[in-house]
């Protein structure tokens, strides 16, 4: 069971907005961490998608952002293509565990 | 560019051995703390453990505390994963991942390698 809570799957038309949600705790996300994002293609690597609550890397697109309140965050697409199919995850530090922890996981489907 | 490769995977039984290594390019690898992340089959992503740039300090999951040892080679700019009494439960895909910033514990991970598979089964 993760440390953070994420919906197993949300979807979307092309075009539409969507968000996935992480719910951490008081000892994570409620702690004042970062909470970081990364996307999952189908057979591949995780990359970095947003740190630092919402901060894009160079290369992601200004549709993808985040935001965070209190012990949860979002993250949301906005413009949904279809190569925007993918795993999403939420990761954040806990300092009652002393460890880096990541949510279960969101699949993205694309309508 | 970063490179981060892993190798050392493999089919072991269960209370087996294996070590991993992930050999890493593009970047000053001993100024850089390092993280190995695994995924399950079908499953999520977990945190295993946790290396300063300097060798120094080190973090495990719980899951693994007592049974993992992470280390690293600066002059050889390779990172390791030595892992003892394998379980079931501990096949996965194995990435290793650097952090950002140079000197830092670094609280997420910017480059990730492609992963090695390690299968415990009898």
């Amino acid at each position: 069971q993760s440390v953070l809570t994420q919906p197993p799957s949300v979807s979307g038309a092309p075009g539409q907005r969507v968000t996935i949600s992480c719910t951490g705790s008081s000892s994570d996300i409620g702690a004042g961490y970062d909470v970081h994002w990364y996307q999952q293609l189908p057979g591949t690597a995780p990359k970095l998608l947003l740190h630092g609550d919402n901060n894009r890397p160079s290369g992601v697109p200004d549709r993808f952002s985040g935001s965070k309140s209190g012990t949860s965050a979002s993250l949301a697409i906005t413009g949904l293509q279809a190569e925007d199919e993918a795993d999403y995850y939420c990761q954040s530090y806990d300092n009652s565990l002393s460890t880096w922890v990541f949510g279960g996981g969101t699949k993205l489907t694309v309508l | 560019q970063v490179q981060l490769v892993e190798s050392g995977g493999g089919v072991v039984q269960p209370g087996g051995s294996l070590r991993l290594s992930c050999a890493a390019s593009g970047f000053t690898f001993s100024s850089n703390a390092m993280h190995w992340v695994r995924q399950a089959p079908g499953k999520g992503l977990e945190w295993v453990a946790f290396i300063r740039y300097d060798a120094t300090n080190k973090y495990y999951a719980e899951s693994v505390k007592g049974r993992f040892t992470i280390s690293r080679d600066n002059s050889k700019n390779t990172l390791y994963l030595q892992m003892n009494s394998l379980r079931t439960e501990d096949t996965a895909l194995y990435y290793c991942a650097k952090v950002p910033y140079p000197y830092s514990s670094g609280w997420y991970f910017d480059n990730w390698g492609q992963g090695t598979l390690v299968t415990v089964s009898s």
